[in-house]
């Protein structure tokens, strides 16, 4: 039963440290996405990843966040320092190019 | 960008009625898909439908692309199909999905 898998599945921490999601999309999509979902903001796209290349960061705060896809089986995302204001359900999803897309998860991310 | 209204954004059922839920959106889409966020904050995939109609037990859905909405039927409801249904959407060569704000529905035994 191929699915997208997330690590860690809950995260606390003090803000000001730094903070690593990782992300393993299902085998043979090409196609990564983060998006993080909040009360107030609700879902919405930070990145994505098409054949491991970056295609679009726009929603993503650039001076703390990155994201990163080292291969084919692993994409980071990666936030320094972190916020409290970054408490959030950070979700990964995979897909193939423009089709339907499958979430992970998420990470559930608290910063003290 | 796109914008994708919900409606209605509450939903309480007995248990065993049926309901629709509606989606509409402002441009021509090449993805729309229905999740289930369960209580536990899973995203389920319902359908991926762009346009037609499909069916999947209880559950059934119709995309009118040319009129911009889409619908969700759930008939029978059981408690289990208590959580946040979205629908999400995306455009053009970019497949970012934008998601409306989700319609809360409660099915009471």
């Amino acid at each position: 039963d191929a699915r997208v898998t997330q690590t860690p599945r809950d995260k606390v921490t003090e803000m000001g440290q730094e903070v690593t999601m990782r992300c393993q999309p299902i085998l043979g999509h090409n196609t990564v996405f983060w998006y993080r979902q909040t009360m107030m903001q609700g879902l919405e796209l930070l990145a994505y990843f098409r054949n491991r290349a970056p295609l679009d960061d726009s929603g993503m705060p650039k001076d703390r966040f990155s994201a990163e896809m080292p291969d084919a089986t692993l994409a980071t995302l990666k936030i320094q320092p972190s916020e409290p204001r970054d408490s959030a359900v950070y979700f990964c999803a995979s897909g193939v190019s423009v089709g339907e897309q499958f979430f992970g998860p998420g990470t559930r991310l608290t910063v003290l | 960008g796109i914008q994708v209204e919900q409606s209605p954004p509450d939903l309480i059922l007995q248990e065993g009625a049926n309901s629709t839920l509606r989606c509409n959106f402002s441009d021509s889409v090449n993805n729309l898909q229905w999740f289930h966020q369960n209580p536990w904050g899973q995203l389920i995939n319902l359908f991926y439908i762009p346009s037609g109609t499909k069916q999947n037990g209880r559950l059934s859905a119709t995309t009118v692309a040319t009129e911009r909405y889409s619908l969700l039927y759930i008939s029978s409801s059981q408690t289990t199909d208590s959580g946040v249904y979205f629908c999400a959407v995306s455009t053009g060569a970019n497949s970012k999905l934008t998601f409306g704000k989700g319609i809360t529905l409660s099915v009471r035994p």
